[in-house]
């Protein structure tokens, strides 16, 4: 299985402050790599598809970068809403796997 | 705008068979592949498994030996069996479509459903 290390597990910001988020792979992935936001129990919800393919009606202070190996998810100015746990998905190879989360809090 | 709505029973005990649905509102249900994904309370996600439209499946190797994925084309829905459980199956389960790019084979996980806590306890 293909592993996805996520980093960090949990960071403390500000609004406003720029936060991003990274993800290795354990081999490369060309660019199947997704991003998801979840808010507490609630289900995750796609952000970032392809490595860096804004979904529909999401932010465009937003933004996912990388290719290979290492990916990063970027919030550009980061606002209330967004206080959330992202998780990476890579989808290259079957069993599909997720980074471990990082969970995004308020300083 | 389609939407996944489930259901199942959300305590069981040890040894016992989970079983839960997923109804497919809104879209077309041909021509998809359809997922189960679970989350441990507090942790991360792992996909349990897949069903195209015609019926193929893909497991993941670590529970391919309990996992049952199947279609009801008429009523829109597929199921999720899990046999033999036990507190380790403990998590919140989630029915997910995966929308797949033809051209490129690039693919993702939306929607997802509402998502069914499932507990295993004697």
């Amino acid at each position: 299985d293909i592993q996805m290390t996520q980093s960090p597990s949990s960071l403390s910001a500000s609004v406003g402050d720029r936060v991003t988020i990274t993800c290795r792979a354990s081999q490369i992935i060309s660019s199947y790599i997704n991003w998801y936001q979840q808010k507490p129990g609630k289900a995750p919800k796609i952000v970032i598809s392809a490595a860096s393919r804004l979904e529909s009606g999401v932010p465009s202070r937003f933004s996912g970068s990388g290719s290979g190996t290492d990916f990063t998810l970027t919030i550009s100015s980061l606002q209330p809403e967004d206080f959330a746990t992202y998780f990476c998905q890579q989808s290259y190879s079957s069993p599909s796997t997720f980074g471990g989360g990082t969970k995004v809090e308020i300083k | 705008q389609v939407q996944l709505q489930q259901w199942g029973a959300g305590l069981l005990k040890p040894s016992e068979t989970l079983s839960l649905t997923c109804a497919v509102y809104g879209g077309s249900f041909s021509g998809h592949y359809w997922s189960w994904i679970r989350q441990p309370p507090g942790k991360g996600l792992e996909w349990i498994g897949e069903i195209k439209h015609g019926g193929g499946t893909n497991y993941n190797p670590s529970l391919k030996s309990r996992v049952t994925i199947s279609l009801d084309t008429p009523k829109n829905q597929f199921s999720l069996n899990l046999s033999s459980v036990t507190a380790a199956d403990t998590a919140v389960y989630y029915c997910v479509r995966m929308k797949v790019v033809l051209i490129t084979g690039v693919n993702w996980f939306d929607p997802w459903g509402q998502g069914t806590l499932v507990t295993v306890s004697s």
